[in-house]
């Protein structure tokens, strides 16, 4: 089975530009989540969907960040426009809360991870 | 509110000797905790949770934690550390649905 998967690993930008982050989570999780790692600093929650449905957009640090789950499978993360500030590493984490193996339940599983420097 | 304090940003050992890693928590509900592993250009890896029942808790590569309620601790340990040990180590709170990321102990493995 495949696991959360995101595209690219690496990003470089210019500050002002735009960039797109992409996540699949492990199929049939309803659950994705998006969190960001600044440098020397803790993993921060962005947002949380559930299918296709923002829970919880608490962590998002501005309006210059827009995540999008359309359909409920695939979900991105665009920054527009970019700042020094937003480098670092994003992650995304998909689980699934009602149904499965009790073992699987409440286990947030994470992609690599897309690095972002914008310069 | 809730946290989450790793004591150590850096822990080094030599191979062979017990590996601890410390994980404080905060917590005004009965918490879940979790230690998350990320190796070089890997993304985060899980080793072991605790929600609720036993509270020595065993995970993969021979990592055990154990919860303690009244220290609201939950420290990492492992008897004899590996080469391949050598990673970054998170503690996490789930809140919620979200969790709660400690700031990461970096261990280090001498031969």
């Amino acid at each position: 089975e495949a696991g959360v998967t995101q595209f690219p690993s690496h990003s470089v930008i210019e500050k002002g530009q735009t960039v797109t982050l992409r996540c699949d989570p492990i199929s049939g999780h309803d659950n994705l989540y998006w969190y960001r790692r600044v440098m020397g600093k803790e993993i921060k929650f962005l947002l949380h969907f559930v299918k296709e449905s923002k829970q919880d957009e608490s962590g998002m640090p501005n309006n210059r960040f827009l995540a999008e789950r359309t359909g409920g499978t695939y979900s991105t993360l665009k920054v527009q426009p970019a700042e020094l500030e937003d480098s670092g590493v994003y992650f995304c984490a998909s689980s699934q809360e009602r149904t499965g193996p009790p073992s699987a339940k409440n286990i947030q599983y994470f992609g690599a991870g897309t690095r972002l420097s914008v310069l | 509110a809730q946290s989450v304090t790793q004591l150590g940003s850096h822990v080094s050992v030599s191979e062979g000797a017990l590996v601890l890693l410390r994980c404080n928590y905060s917590s005004s509900v009965p918490p879940y905790l979790f230690w998350y592993v990320q190796y070089p250009n890997q993304g985060l890896q899980l080793l072991l949770k605790y929600t609720t029942g036993a509270t020595l808790v065993k995970g993969i590569n021979g990592f055990e934690a154990e919860f303690k309620k009244s220290e609201t601790s939950f420290h990492l340990t492992k008897p004899s550390a590996h080469m391949s040990d050598a990673a970054e180590y998170f503690c996490a709170l789930r809140s919620s649905y979200k969790l709660i990321f400690g700031s990461g102990t970096r261990l280090l493995v001498r031969p």
